[in-house]
């Protein structure tokens, strides 16, 4: 078995304000993901990542930019948070690109104040 | 583009009844459904996963899919306290063209009344 950690679990930031979200995986997967969960609107993929240095836009990737630095981590940076924003942003990964099977991390809840 | 729709968006039963939900998609070619259960400030749990039509079965979780119908079901048998959570129905987004990529429902928030 293995595990996702995304860090932090809470993130409260301010309007404008750069953030950055981590996320570890300890399964040896190939390919990880980032979410973006709000409120009755389901998840939306805003990145992902098929192998250790490659990178390709979700539907959300407005606003984002991210970062695989190693095959176990991948970062998500919120460019400029807008005020008023609530959501979570759900880390996941999966053995390839061809293996349906994602497995998800806790969540980091943003609150922009 | 593929869309997901769930219903209801919110039940409530009581406990030792059947619960039901359902999922509507728009691509009738998908061959990829998978049902997630979210506990409240936590991650997704995949329950069933099911690529052909019919019934899929783990555990007191039972997955019906028709394709013909873009209908994909899932059923809770005895459901426990600890089933009362968002359920989360996911289909494959670009059918056909070897991509893993999953497109979810808003899901549908379940509770149990003991």
């Amino acid at each position: 078995g293995g595990i996702i950690t995304q860090t932090p679990k809470f993130l409260i930031g301010q309007e404008g304000q750069k953030l950055t979200l981590k996320c570890q995986q300890n399964f040896n997967h190939d390919t990880m993901y980032w979410y973006r969960q709000d409120s009755g609107k389901g998840l939306r993929l805003i990145y992902y990542s098929i192998t250790e240095n490659d990178l390709q836009k979700g539907d959300l990737s407005e606003g984002y930019d991210a970062s695989r630095e190693k095959k176990s981590s991948f970062s998500l940076t919120v460019t400029s948070a807008q005020k008023n924003e609530m959501a979570v942003f759900l880390c996941a990964s999966s053995l390839d690109w061809v293996s349906y099977e994602q497995y998800f991390g806790p969540g980091t809840r943003l609150t922009v104040l | 583009q593929q869309k997901v729709q769930q219903s209801p968006e919110s039940l409530t039963v009581s406990e030792g009844a059947m619960a039901s939900l359902n999922c509507t998609f728009s691509d009738g070619t998908s061959n990829n459904f998978r049902w997630y259960r979210q506990h409240s400030a936590k991650g997704l749990e995949v329950l069933v996963s099911i690529f052909s039509d019919g019934e899929k079965e783990e555990g007191r979780f039972t997955a019906h899919l028709n394709r013909a119908n873009l209908h994909v079901s899932l059923h809770i048998r005895e459901p426990q306290p600890s089933d009362s959570a968002v359920y989360l129905c996911a289909v494959s987004s670009e059918p056909g063209t070897g991509s893993n990529r999953l497109t979810f429902g808003k899901g549908t928030k379940f509770s149990l009344i003991p």
